[in-house]
Protein backbone atom coordinates (compact mmCIF):
# COMPACT_ATOMS: atom_id res chain seq x y z
CA UNK A 1 0.00 0.00 0.00
CA UNK A 2 1.22 3.59 -1.33
CA UNK A 3 1.34 5.72 2.16
CA UNK A 4 0.52 9.44 1.45
CA UNK A 5 2.18 11.83 3.81
CA UNK A 6 1.04 15.23 4.32
CA UNK A 7 2.56 18.20 5.98
CA UNK A 8 1.74 20.44 7.94
CA UNK A 9 -0.83 19.09 10.01
CA UNK A 10 -2.24 22.37 10.72
CA UNK A 11 -1.74 25.76 9.11
CA UNK A 12 -2.63 29.07 10.64
CA UNK A 13 -2.47 32.15 8.03
CA UNK A 14 -4.23 35.44 7.64
CA UNK A 15 -6.27 36.31 4.60
CA UNK A 16 -3.81 37.25 1.59
CA UNK A 17 -0.85 34.98 2.93
CA UNK A 18 0.56 32.27 0.82
CA UNK A 19 -0.15 28.29 2.14
CA UNK A 20 2.57 25.80 1.29
CA UNK A 21 1.04 22.52 1.58
CA UNK A 22 3.08 19.25 1.08
CA UNK A 23 2.18 15.56 0.35
CA UNK A 24 4.84 12.97 0.28
CA UNK A 25 4.31 9.49 -1.20
CA UNK A 26 6.33 6.23 0.15
CA UNK A 27 6.75 5.14 -3.46
CA UNK A 28 6.82 7.09 -6.95
CA UNK A 29 3.19 7.81 -7.86
CA UNK A 30 4.37 9.22 -11.00
CA UNK A 31 1.63 12.36 -11.43
CA UNK A 32 -1.02 10.70 -10.25
CA UNK A 33 -1.73 12.62 -7.24
CA UNK A 34 -4.99 15.05 -6.34
CA UNK A 35 -5.97 17.45 -4.30
CA UNK A 36 -9.25 17.98 -2.45
CA UNK A 37 -10.70 20.24 -0.20
CA UNK A 38 -13.37 19.42 2.36
CA UNK A 39 -14.94 22.38 3.92
CA UNK A 40 -16.92 21.41 7.51
CA UNK A 41 -19.79 19.41 7.19
CA UNK A 42 -19.53 19.31 3.39
CA UNK A 43 -17.91 16.46 0.92
CA UNK A 44 -14.78 16.45 -0.22
CA UNK A 45 -14.32 18.72 -3.39
CA UNK A 46 -11.46 17.88 -6.39
CA UNK A 47 -9.17 20.58 -6.50
CA UNK A 48 -5.93 19.49 -8.94
CA UNK A 49 -5.72 16.67 -10.45
CA UNK A 50 -2.55 14.63 -12.11
CA UNK A 51 -0.39 16.88 -9.56
CA UNK A 52 -0.96 20.26 -11.30
CA UNK A 53 -4.33 20.17 -13.29
CA UNK A 54 -6.86 22.27 -12.18
CA UNK A 55 -10.55 20.68 -11.66
CA UNK A 56 -13.40 22.88 -13.38
CA UNK A 57 -14.19 25.68 -11.48
CA UNK A 58 -11.47 25.87 -9.48
CA UNK A 59 -10.08 29.24 -8.73
CA UNK A 60 -6.59 29.99 -10.32
CA UNK A 61 -5.01 30.91 -6.89
CA UNK A 62 -4.82 27.10 -6.07
CA UNK A 63 -1.86 25.19 -8.06
CA UNK A 64 -0.02 22.48 -7.14
CA UNK A 65 3.02 20.90 -8.34
CA UNK A 66 5.38 17.95 -7.88
CA UNK A 67 6.27 14.66 -9.48
CA UNK A 68 7.62 10.93 -8.11
CA UNK A 69 7.14 11.05 -4.42
CA UNK A 70 7.23 14.98 -3.31
CA UNK A 71 4.28 17.58 -3.89
CA UNK A 72 2.93 20.44 -3.11
CA UNK A 73 -0.16 22.40 -2.71
CA UNK A 74 0.22 26.14 -3.20
CA UNK A 75 -2.85 28.72 -2.24
CA UNK A 76 -1.41 32.03 -3.93
CA UNK A 77 -3.10 34.88 -1.76
CA UNK A 78 -5.94 33.23 1.09
CA UNK A 79 -9.02 34.31 1.08
CA UNK A 80 -11.60 33.26 4.18
CA UNK A 81 -13.45 30.62 2.18
CA UNK A 82 -10.20 28.54 1.85
CA UNK A 83 -10.71 27.43 5.54
CA UNK A 84 -10.75 23.35 5.34
CA UNK A 85 -9.25 20.49 5.39
CA UNK A 86 -6.95 19.49 2.17
CA UNK A 87 -5.81 16.14 1.16
CA UNK A 88 -3.78 14.30 -1.00
CA UNK A 89 -4.89 11.22 -3.15
CA UNK A 90 -2.72 8.94 -5.36
CA UNK A 91 -4.34 6.87 -8.17
CA UNK A 92 -1.40 4.95 -9.52
CA UNK A 93 -1.92 1.71 -6.76
CA UNK A 94 -5.63 1.62 -6.10
CA UNK A 95 -6.21 5.12 -4.19
CA UNK A 96 -5.41 6.40 -0.61
CA UNK A 97 -5.35 9.60 0.84
CA UNK A 98 -3.07 11.25 2.59
CA UNK A 99 -3.99 12.55 6.71
CA UNK A 100 -4.93 15.99 5.57
CA UNK A 101 -3.51 19.30 6.50
CA UNK A 102 -5.84 21.92 8.61
CA UNK A 103 -5.92 25.13 7.11
CA UNK A 104 -7.15 28.28 9.29
CA UNK A 105 -7.76 31.53 8.52
CA UNK A 106 -6.85 33.81 11.54
CA UNK B 1 -23.93 19.15 -13.45
CA UNK B 2 -24.18 15.78 -11.85
CA UNK B 3 -25.63 14.81 -8.57
CA UNK B 4 -24.82 11.77 -6.64
CA UNK B 5 -27.71 11.11 -3.39
CA UNK B 6 -26.92 8.39 -1.15
CA UNK B 7 -29.25 6.31 1.11
CA UNK B 8 -29.31 3.47 2.90
CA UNK B 9 -27.14 4.43 6.05
CA UNK B 10 -28.80 2.86 9.82
CA UNK B 11 -27.97 1.74 12.99
CA UNK B 12 -26.71 -2.11 12.64
CA UNK B 13 -25.36 -4.61 15.51
CA UNK B 14 -21.68 -5.59 15.07
CA UNK B 15 -21.80 -8.71 13.01
CA UNK B 16 -24.91 -7.44 11.24
CA UNK B 17 -25.21 -6.27 7.74
CA UNK B 18 -26.30 -3.17 5.34
CA UNK B 19 -26.64 -2.55 1.61
CA UNK B 20 -25.96 1.34 0.49
CA UNK B 21 -27.40 2.66 -2.34
CA UNK B 22 -25.82 5.44 -4.88
CA UNK B 23 -28.19 7.14 -6.91
CA UNK B 24 -26.76 9.20 -9.71
CA UNK B 25 -28.71 12.08 -12.15
CA UNK B 26 -27.20 14.44 -14.38
CA UNK B 27 -24.47 11.91 -15.89
CA UNK B 28 -24.08 9.51 -18.10
CA UNK B 29 -23.47 6.78 -14.91
CA UNK B 30 -22.55 4.18 -17.79
CA UNK B 31 -19.32 5.68 -18.73
CA UNK B 32 -17.84 6.11 -15.66
CA UNK B 33 -16.28 4.12 -12.53
CA UNK B 34 -17.43 4.58 -9.51
CA UNK B 35 -16.28 4.35 -5.79
CA UNK B 36 -17.37 4.47 -2.30
CA UNK B 37 -14.97 6.42 0.44
CA UNK B 38 -16.03 6.97 4.15
CA UNK B 39 -14.88 9.41 7.26
CA UNK B 40 -15.06 8.42 10.36
CA UNK B 41 -15.73 11.26 12.51
CA UNK B 42 -13.07 13.85 13.20
CA UNK B 43 -11.12 11.70 10.97
CA UNK B 44 -9.86 11.66 7.14
CA UNK B 45 -11.15 10.36 3.98
CA UNK B 46 -9.91 6.18 3.79
CA UNK B 47 -11.29 4.67 0.33
CA UNK B 48 -13.07 1.34 0.58
CA UNK B 49 -14.51 -0.13 -3.12
CA UNK B 50 -14.28 0.84 -6.24
CA UNK B 51 -15.95 -0.55 -9.60
CA UNK B 52 -14.97 0.10 -13.50
CA UNK B 53 -18.08 1.38 -15.79
CA UNK B 54 -19.66 -2.21 -16.92
CA UNK B 55 -19.19 -3.44 -13.34
CA UNK B 56 -16.60 -6.39 -14.64
CA UNK B 57 -14.12 -4.78 -12.12
CA UNK B 58 -13.64 -4.45 -8.17
CA UNK B 59 -11.53 -3.44 -5.94
CA UNK B 60 -11.21 -3.15 -2.77
CA UNK B 61 -8.72 -2.26 0.12
CA UNK B 62 -7.41 -4.57 2.72
CA UNK B 63 -9.59 -3.81 5.70
CA UNK B 64 -13.12 -4.60 4.09
CA UNK B 65 -12.08 -7.27 1.46
CA UNK B 66 -13.99 -10.26 1.72
CA UNK B 67 -16.71 -8.04 3.76
CA UNK B 68 -17.87 -5.87 2.08
CA UNK B 69 -19.19 -5.70 -2.16
CA UNK B 70 -19.52 -3.15 -4.52
CA UNK B 71 -22.30 -3.41 -7.75
CA UNK B 72 -24.28 -1.44 -9.60
CA UNK B 73 -27.04 -1.47 -12.42
CA UNK B 74 -26.56 0.56 -14.65
CA UNK B 75 -30.52 0.49 -16.13
CA UNK B 76 -31.00 2.61 -12.59
CA UNK B 77 -28.32 4.66 -12.48
CA UNK B 78 -27.81 3.34 -9.30
CA UNK B 79 -24.66 2.09 -6.86
CA UNK B 80 -24.34 -0.39 -4.16
CA UNK B 81 -22.02 -1.40 -1.14
CA UNK B 82 -23.34 -4.69 0.54
CA UNK B 83 -21.33 -4.53 3.96
CA UNK B 84 -21.48 -7.81 5.50
CA UNK B 85 -19.95 -8.46 9.02
CA UNK B 86 -19.74 -5.40 10.45
CA UNK B 87 -17.58 -4.00 13.07
CA UNK B 88 -17.20 -1.05 15.10
CA UNK B 89 -14.48 0.38 13.45
CA UNK B 90 -17.00 0.30 10.09
CA UNK B 91 -18.71 3.20 11.50
CA UNK B 92 -18.44 6.33 9.39
CA UNK B 93 -19.92 8.49 7.00
CA UNK B 94 -20.18 6.33 3.97
CA UNK B 95 -19.30 8.64 0.25
CA UNK B 96 -20.16 7.65 -3.33
CA UNK B 97 -17.99 9.25 -5.63
CA UNK B 98 -17.64 9.56 -9.66
CA UNK B 99 -14.27 8.38 -11.28
CA UNK B 100 -13.22 11.03 -13.76
CA UNK B 101 -11.83 8.64 -15.77
CA UNK B 102 -10.66 4.75 -15.60
CA UNK B 103 -8.61 4.61 -12.16
CA UNK B 104 -8.97 8.40 -12.28
CA UNK B 105 -9.67 10.95 -9.18
CA UNK B 106 -13.30 11.29 -7.57
CA UNK B 107 -14.71 14.63 -9.26
CA UNK B 108 -18.30 14.17 -8.00
CA UNK B 109 -19.51 13.33 -4.22
CA UNK B 110 -22.66 12.89 -2.47
CA UNK B 111 -23.24 14.22 0.34
CA UNK B 112 -22.88 11.08 2.50
CA UNK B 113 -25.07 8.30 4.71
CA UNK B 114 -23.96 7.66 7.87
CA UNK B 115 -23.79 4.48 9.22
CA UNK B 116 -23.08 3.53 12.44
CA UNK B 117 -22.16 -0.05 14.38
CA UNK B 118 -22.74 -0.33 17.71
CA UNK B 119 -24.35 -2.90 20.26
Amino acid sequence: EIVLTQSPGTLSLSPGERATLSCRASQSVNTYLAWYQQRPGQAPRLLMYDASKRATGIPARFSGSGSGTDFTLTISSLEPEDSAVYYCQQRINSWTFGQGTKVEIK
Amino acid sequence: EGQLLESGGNLVQPGGSLRLSCAASGITFSDYGMAWVRQAQGKGLEWVSAINATGTKTYYPAPVKGRFTISRDNSKNTLYLQMNSLRVEDTALYYCAKETGHMGPFDIWGQGTMVTVSS
